[in-house]
């Protein structure tokens, strides 16, 4: 019920292309829906986040929608880059106090976004 | 911009050898994580620590793993005899609690031969 599901494992997405990747939860105690994007030997960068209580978040060429009901969320990226290759993780958590609580990651995607 | 600073950045170490990874959070956070990633896998969760006690844990935090806040700046992470299967990239993050975010460091490789 800790678990996040991610998919595709890997995308090829031609440049301008939309890259569409997709998770999934199980506990409904989830209240923080983050993404994460991470290039070859570097740490987990923030890209978006999002909260329950909204359906869709964009931020420039990046958009989360989120579906409640279905317990899924996934990331879009319009007019993808070369730039934009990078491994992509969706994550999870409960917020409790001041703080949120660990981020339960899914297992990431691997983009490559072809010039 | 401020950001997670991590020392060293590769580790190579024996099995059975103690290793301290070392952090310096952004100034003003107040909450302080570990996370490790094996090689191709996903990120995992390991502990938490606010106010100076570990507020969480996961199952692979056992008793060889401690973290300790020594002074105002640095959080480290303790492996007290390493495994092979410790090998992996470490990642320290902090957050200032109040936008819920958690930033992340560049890791330590550590290499357990």
């Amino acid at each position: 019920q800790q678990q996040v599901k991610q998919s595709p494992q890997s995308l090829i997405v031609q440049k301008g292309g939309i890259s569409i990747i997709n998770c999934a939860y199980e506990n409904t105690a989830f209240d923080y829906f983050p993404w994460y994007q991470q290039f070859p030997g570097k740490g987990p960068a923030l890209l978006i986040a999002i909260r329950p209580d909204v359906s869709e978040k964009k931020e420039g060429r990046f958009t989360i929608s989120f579906n409640k009901s279905a317990k899924q969320f996934s990331l879009h990226i319009m007019d993808s880059q070369p730039g934009d290759s990078a491994t992509y993780f969706c994550a999870a958590s409960i917020s409790y106090g001041g703080s949120q609580g660990n981020l339960i990651f899914g297992k990431g995607t691997k983009l490559s976004v072809k010039p | 911009e401020p950001e997670v600073t991590q020392t060293p950045s590769h580790q190579v170490t024996q099995m059975g050898q103690e290793v301290i990874l070392r952090c310096v959070p952004i100034s003003n956070h107040l909450y302080f994580y570990w996370y490790r990633q094996i090689l191709g896998q996903k990120v995992e969760f390991l502990v938490s620590f606010y106010n100076n006690e570990i507020s969480e844990k996961s199952e692979i935090f056992d008793d060889q793993f401690s973290v300790e806040r020594p002074d105002g700046s640095n959080f480290t992470l303790k492996i007290r005899s390493t495994k092979l299967e410790d090998s992996a990239m470490y990642f320290c993050a902090s957050s200032d609690g109040a936008s819920k975010t958690q930033y992340f460091g560049p890791g330590t490789r550590l290499l357990v031969l």
